[in-house]
């Protein structure tokens, strides 16, 4: 398996810019998380769809912010504009829904800074 | 509300035990470890459920003590590919995998 895979790994772009960062969950999996990780505020759940549907978006910080997963294999989170306070590591997770309790897997992240 | 780790870092030498707490002001349902190396992302190490049902890693341990809402990871005879940042993960609504990170416990292991 390839794992989950990010992209970009890195975006630095700056203030007032629109960001989109791309998520494709494991095959197979039907849950999708986006966490956002600071020195700050640590590891924090944005939000998070089970099969492509969004179920709790309580965590994302600002209407600047959207996440949409049109299909099972791609989600997209998007932040506009970008501020410097959005500065941070975005990591994609992803599980699945059956089989009893188990493990996310996160992919390796993208590192935006915004300037 | 967000799980307070103890302690946030510790330094061991290779072949010493060390043990992370991680507690919650609310109840649990589970509890999720993972570990974070520099730069890389989080890993899993283990899952602990209400009831008992534990699953994950053949050479680290953990506890889950629902009444006092606390769990601890215990690495015994600790070796250099520890070192990193562990995580404990918390979800108070059964079902719903909606997490909760602590802040971390950064282990290094020095030879």
């Amino acid at each position: 398996d390839a794992g989950v895979i990010q992209s970009p790994r890195h975006e630095v772009t700056e203030m007032g810019q629109e960001v989109t960062l791309r998520c494709k969950p494991i095959s197979g999996h039907n849950s999708l998380f986006w966490y956002r990780q600071t020195m700050m505020r640590g590891l924090e759940l944005l939000i998070y769809f089970n099969n492509n549907v969004p179920i709790d978006d309580s965590g994302m910080p600002e209407d600047r912010f959207s996440a949409k997963m049109p299909n099972a294999s791609f989600s997209t989170l998007k932040i506009q504009p970008s501020e410097p306070r959005d500065s941070a590591v975005y990591f994609c997770a992803s599980r699945k829904l059956a089989g009893g309790y188990n493990e996310q897997f996160f992919g390796p992240g993208t590192r935006l800074t915004v300037l | 509300q967000q799980p307070v780790q103890s302690p946030q870092a510790v330094i061991l030498r290779e072949g010493e035990d060390a043990v992370i707490n991680c507690s919650s002001s609310k109840a649990l349902y589970s509890v999720h470890w993972y570990r974070q190396k520099h730069g890389e992302a989080p890993v899993f190490l283990m899952i602990l459920l209400k009831g008992g049902e534990q699953k994950g890693h053949d050479k680290i341990s953990a506890s889950f003590n629902e009444k006092k809402q606390q769990s601890s990871l215990y690495l015994t005879a600790s070796q250099l590919s520890y070192s990193g940042t562990y995580f404990c993960g918390t979800e108070i609504r059964a079902g719903s995998y909606q997490l909760t990170f602590g802040k971390g416990t950064k282990l290094s292991v020095i030879p």
